[in-house]
């Protein structure tokens, strides 16, 4: 499996841009890069996913660098709601029926 | 157009018991597959099923199984229930097989085990 590394935790403003990275440098070139995120007793809440491209919604941009080594989720405007635990995943092809999910990032935002 | 929905939500069972988890996959989604969340052992896929046949299976007991009918929603069941067998019980659908189709999750079911 392509392995993701995210930081364990990270603090954001309320109202300023949440940038939360991913590294995934044995990710092959048909993976793609999804994020996932869970608020407390929830089911994983899809947000984005891209494959070479950046990718942009109404909740948040994913950029993915120019080798697909690693990337970084965008949150534009973080609010207290977006407090959550946020999964990088990278679906590889040799698995493809199912998400195999680390540790993730804790993010809180505060007000 | 509704999500994935899960019943019952919430679940009190006696160790030994067995118990039955539902899932009705958003409308159209024809794959469906069940993880297990637990505090020590994070999100751990269960088993995936695909017209009607289960395709994929995680490292679980066999006290763990499943069904998929064919208007695609889900039973999970687990037999001689086991206290390390709390956690929340996780449907997810996505409309076809493969890394392209983006799997969608309903709100879970938790499981108590006393």
């Amino acid at each position: 499996d392509a392995k993701t590394t995210q930081p364990p935790s990270m603090d954001c403003a309320e109202g300023r841009a949440a940038n939360l990275p991913c590294n995934h440098s044995t990710i092959s070139g048909n993976e793609y890069v999804y994020w996932y995120r869970q608020i407390h007793s929830q089911g994983p809440q899809y947000i984005i996913h891209g494959l070479k491209n950046n990718e942009t919604n109404e909740m948040a941009s994913l950029i993915i660098t120019e080798d697909r080594k690693s990337s970084t989720l965008i949150l534009p405007h973080a609010t207290l709601r977006d407090t959550a635990v946020y999964y990088c995943i990278v679906r590889v092809s040799t698995n493809d029926y199912k998400l195999s999910f680390g540790a993730g990032t804790t993010v809180t935002v505060r007000a | 157009k509704a999500g994935v929905t899960q019943t019952p939500r919430y679940l009190i069972k006696t160790r030994g018991q067995q118990v039955t988890l539902s899932c009705s996959p958003i409308s159209g989604h024809r794959s469906v597959s069940w993880y297990q969340q637990t505090p020590g052992q994070g999100l751990q896929f269960l088993f995936e099923y695909f017209s009607e046949t289960q395709r994929n299976k995680g490292n679980f007991p066999g006290r763990f199984s499943g069904r998929q009918f064919s208007n695609s929603r889900s039973e999970m069941n687990v037999s001689t229930l086991e206290l390390g067998d709390s956690a929340l019980y996780l449907c997810a659908s996505s409309l076809e097989r493969g890394t392209g189709n983006t799997i969608y999750f309903g709100e879970g079911s938790w499981l108590t085990v006393v």
